[in-house]
């Protein structure tokens, strides 16, 4: 009964491909993220939703596109992958608006563009 | 623009020894500060969360602390073990749910 789940763990893909990573949360949150961790082990944030809709779009390329079908599922598919997209992708989650809130991660998907 | 900064970015102690991790922003407007920690090849796992209203926060061996108007926060861990072990990041939350963290401390606890 994981609290957030991500698919898959690992993905590994040629240069040009299109690919998509999913994510579910089971905790009832009404916001969710996404974060990119680069290879010096930053995190930085990419999207948020909060109740489907799009909060916070961090000058992410439109190759990336975020999708909400429902509160629980936040996925992202990327278009054209590039060798630079290569990184981990976290998903979060959080309870509800406003800004007090413990985000709760998701296990990570490891993405290899080759 | 928010800036978290963490020193020591790399930490070796003896199992048993009490340390502190710190963790420093350049904007004193935050909603809260969360330590996480984050083993290799795994997920974050939140710690502590602590509001821009309070000044402490303690679980087990853990407290943290902050001090907005110096932009300042701390992990203490008391009696350190092996298992403590991993990255520990700090991030804070400046509102409009934007979180922005430190590169991390690597921790290691040798028995």
């Amino acid at each position: 009964d994981t609290a957030v789940s991500q698919t898959p763990k690992y993905l590994v893909t040629q240069m040009g491909n299109d690919k998509s990573i999913k994510c579910e949360q089971n905790l009832g949150h009404d916001t969710m993220y996404w974060y990119k961790q680069d290879s010096k082990k930053f995190l930085k944030i990419m999207f948020s939703y909060n109740n489907k809709e799009l909060i916070i779009n961090e000058t992410v390329p439109n190759r990336f596109s975020p999708k909400s079908p429902d509160k629980a599922h936040l996925n992202l598919h990327i278009n054209s992958l590039e060798l630079g997209d290569s990184a981990v992708y976290f998903c979060a989650s959080s309870q509800d608006f406003g800004n007090q809130e413990t985000q709760y991660f998701g296990p990570g998907t490891r993405l290899l563009v080759l | 623009k928010q800036e978290v900064t963490q020193i020591p970015a790399a930490l070796s102690v003896p199992e048993g020894e009490n340390l502190v991790l710190n963790c420093s922003f350049t904007d004193s407007a935050i909603y809260n500060l969360q330590w996480f920690r984050q083993d290799p090849g795994k997920g974050l796992t939140s710690l502590l969360l602590i509001q821009s209203s309070q000044r402490e926060q303690t679980s087990g061996r853990l407290n943290a602390s902050l001090d907005k108007s110096s932009g300042r926060s701390t992990l203490y861990i008391a009696a350190s073990q092996p298992g403590d072990s991993a990255t520990y990041l700090c991030a804070v939350n400046t509102g409009g749910f934007k979180t922005i963290f430190g590169a991390g401390t690597r921790l290691f606890v040798k028995a």
